[in-house]
């Protein structure tokens, strides 16, 4: 499998729950980060955790990092049409950044 | 202060044609990134350039593709006789200069769209 998969690959809830994404990595990380990127569009950056950290929060955003088990998780709580998206995780090692495969998500209004 | 700009937003060509694309890095930035992105899949590291420097290729395909980012001007991705396999999405990053081992945040421009007919 390949650096950085996210699950589910899509996910459709509706307006107002929470939504999680997973990702799991192989290699040893500097950090790991999560990007939005909206259909035919660029990609935004969401948050980033280090490597020594396990928990971070940013406005409706939650990520954990559990480097043992070399995952992460994204939480986006009470979750807006406007977050329908395709949401990647990020590894960074060796001076680049490695994607996952995306998770592709869709709020129901 | 703009943000990292791509153009041509939009490139079509035919097969054996060449494609150039290119990117203006963020002011104050001199570090930049060329990822690929076929539909449907997350982006793939092509390239890592400094100014006149290419510093790490290991992503960019051996043959027909090449890039540089020159001590003037923006960074250039060149496709030469390109196929259809290569249609896809181009995006470029760039970042202020970092130490080995340190991280500043990548930032994305919006892309080149390649079509090749």
């Amino acid at each position: 499998s390949q650096q950085g998969e996210e699950d589910p690959q899509a996910l459709s809830i509706q307006e107002g729950e929470n939504a999680t994404m997973n990702c799991s990595y192989k290699t040893s990380i500097n950090n790991l980060q999560w990007y939005r990127q909206n259909s035919g569009r660029g990609l935004v950056h969401l948050i980033l955790i280090r490597s020594n950290e396990r928990e971070k929060h940013s406005g409706r955003l939650r990520v954990t990092l559990d480097t043992s088990k070399k995952s992460s998780s994204l939480l986006i709580t009470a979750s807006r049409a406007a977050d329908t998206a395709s949401y990647f995780c990020a590894t960074f090692g060796n001076e680049k950044l490695t994607f996952g495969t995306g998770t592709r998500l869709t709020i129901i209004p | 202060n703009a943000g990292v700009m791509q153009n041509p937003r939009h490139l079509v060509r035919r097969r054996g044609q060449e494609a150039r694309l290119r990117c203006s890095p963020m002011k104050g930035h001199s570090h930049v990134y060329w990822y690929r992105q076929l539909p449907e899949e997350g982006l793939k590291f092509m390239v890592y350039l400094q100014k006149e420097n290419i510093i790490d290729e290991s992503g960019m395909p051996k043959e027909r593709f090449s890039a540089e980012f020159p001590k003037e001007g923006p960074s250039i991705l060149r496709i030469q006789q390109v196929v259809r396999g290569d249609s896809a999405a181009y995006f470029c990053a760039s970042s202020p200069p970092i130490g080995r081992g340190n991280y500043n945040e990548q930032f994305f421009g919006p892309g080149t769209r390649l079509t090749v007919l």
